[in-house]
């Protein structure tokens, strides 16, 4: 069965960091490409970043520079990791899969919230 | 980027009622790259639809996605209580992703 299980999250201080982390069950993530989607209370769903099974990776421009999507093979596990924090990145942060065969997403953690305040 | 406009933003209908959702494209999407969402209040998004036309694992055929190049739609042929939900689409293209503003459909 696959399970993602997201972890990481908390109050933190503008310009701060926080390391974000996905465990995978029931896949290889490796084999598929990983995401990061965010939603900010009350709002739509806005994606932030993948990496693609061959390691390559891509941000929104709202990030750029200032996260970095990674992940351990030897954990199953897929990170974001978010410097100089802003209040408008406070959201459920989603770790979601990617299929083999499309460029979608079929399973979706709970999320884990982010909030960044002072 | 390619940005995605959908419409209405909420839809009041009654169970058993049709509702036709759209998602407009600002640049031309290839339908194998385009699929459809839905959420529920704290909870993550489920799958319903990929490759514009394409019904996921366990979801009821009274969902149907149709469309081509720019413009996309959402069907539920007759919506059941626990389709009152908002609906989200999703693009792919240049490396990247999109998702719609969303569309809220309640209960009228």
């Amino acid at each position: 069965e696959v399970q993602l299980v997201e972890s990481g999250g908390g109050l933190i201080q503008p310009g701060g960091s926080l390391r974000l982390s996905c465990a995978a069950s029931g896949f290889t993530v490796s084999t598929n490409f990983m995401s990061w989607v965010r939603q900010a209370p009350g709002r739509g769903l806005e994606w932030v970043s993948v990496i693609f099974s061959a390691g390559s990776t891509y941000y929104a421009d709202s990030v750029k520079g200032r996260f970095t999507i990674s992940r351990d093979n030897s954990k199953n596990t897929l990170y974001l990791q978010m410097n100089s924090l802003r209040a408008e990145d406070t959201a459920v942060y989603y770790c979601a899969r990617g299929t083999t065969v499309g460029r979608y997403y079929d399973y979706w953690g709970q999320g884990t919230l982010v909030t960044v305040s002072s | 980027d390619i940005v995605l406009t959908q419409s209405p933003g909420t839809l009041s209908l009654s169970p058993g009622e049709r509702a036709t959702l759209s998602c407009r494209a600002s640049q031309s999407v290839s339908s194998s790259y385009l699929a459809w969402y839905q959420q529920k209040p704290g909870q993550a998004p489920r799958l319903l639809i990929y490759g514009a036309s394409s019904r996921a694992t366990g979801i009821p055929d009274r969902f149907s996605g149709s469309g081509s190049g720019t413009d996309f739609t959402l069907t539920i042929s007759r919506l059941e209580p626990e389709d009152f939900a908002v609906y989200y689409c999703l693009q792919y293209g240049n490396s990247r992703f999109s998702f719609g503003p969303g569309t809220e459909v309640d209960v009228k």
